[in-house]
C-alpha cells in the first residue's frame, strides 16, 4: 500500500520565480492538506483540497495556490518566491467526513516533503 | 482561536520513561494526535485521540488528556535511543480536517 508520495525532494529557486510541488495521496484518500514547515518550527497549514475545490484556507497570500486532479492527486504552486517561503512543504492526506462517516478513520497520514531553498 | 503550546526541549536516560507535555487553546478541539519527526523526514502519526476520551494506550505509548485544563501528555515506556526525534502535539477542530501543530518537543535520548 504506497503511502502518500511528493515531488520532487529537493529543489533551489531564486527570488521571484515559481515552483509548482505535487503530491499523491495515500491509497483510499480522497483529501489532501498542505503545509509549510520552516526550520525549527512546526506545520503551519495552507489549505486543503477535496472534491477537485480548495476547502480551507490558512494564513497565507494568494501567492499561494493549489489544484486537485480527479485522481485525487494535488499540486502546490507558490509565485514571486520570497526568501522567507524556504522551508519544508508538506503534504498530508486523509477521507473526508462525507466518504469515512462517523465512526471512520480520522488519521492524516503526511508525505516526506518537499524541501524548497530560495535564493 | 487554535494556539498549541509545547516545552521545547526533554532528554532521558535510555530505560526510564519519557512524558511529553503539551496545552491548548481550542476548546472545540475534537481529536489531538502526536506525530514523531525524525531530522530531515516527514511527520509519522504516533497515535491520536478524541476530545470525549480520558486515555489511551498504544504499545508503549500513553496518552492522556485532560480535557478541563486543555493538557495533553505523552508519555513512552522503556525509552530507546531510536526514539530520540522532534514530537509535535497537534489539534483538530471544526468541521474540516485542519490540523493546527505546535512547535515541538525535541527528545533526546541519552545511552
Amino acid at each position: 500500500d504506497a503511502g502518500v508520495t511528493q515531488s520532487p525532494t529537493h529543489l533551489i529557486k531564486t527570488r521571484g520565480q515559481q515552483v509548482t510541488l505535487r503530491c499523491s495521496p495515500k491509497s483510499g484518500h480522497d483529501t489532501v492538506s498542505w503545509y509549510q514547515q520552516a526550520l525549527g518550527q512546526g506545520p503551519q497549514f495552507i489549505f486543503q483540497y477535496y472534491e477537485e475545490e480548495e476547502r480551507q484556507r490558512g494564513n497565507f497570500p494568494d501567492r499561494f495556490s493549489g489544484h486537485q486532479f480527479p485522481n485525487y492527486s494535488s499540486e502546490l504552486n507558490v509565485n514571486a518566491l520570497l526568501l522567507g517561503d524556504s522551508a519544508l512543504y508538506l503534504c498530508a492526506s486523509s477521507l473526508a467526513a462525507r466518504t469515512r462517516g462517523l465512526a471512520g478513520n480520522y488519521e492524516q497520514y503526511f508525505g516526506p516533503g518537499t524541501r524548497l531553498t530560495v535564493t | 482561536g487554535e494556539d498549541v503550546e509545547q516545552s521545547l526541549f526533554l532528554s532521558v536516560r535510555e530505560g526510564d520513561s519519557s512524558v511529553i507535555n503539551c496545552t491548548y487553546t481550542d476548546s472545540s478541539s475534537t481529536y489531538l494526535y502526536w506525530y514523531k519527526q525524525e531530522p530531515g523526514a516527514g511527520l509519522q502519526l504516533l497515535t491520536y485521540i478524541f476530545s470525549n476520551m480520558d486515555m489511551k494506550q498504544d504499545q508503549r505509548l500513553t496518552v492522556l488528556l485532560n480535557k478541563k485544563d486543555k493538557h495533553l501528555s505523552l508519555r513512552i515506556a522503556d525509552t530507546q535511543t531510536g526514539d530520540s526525534a522532534i514530537y509535535f502535539c497537534a489539534e483538530k477542530s471544526g468541521g474540516y480536517q485542519k490540523v493546527t501543530f505546535g512547535t515541538g518537543t525535541k527528545l533526546q535520548v541519552i545511552p
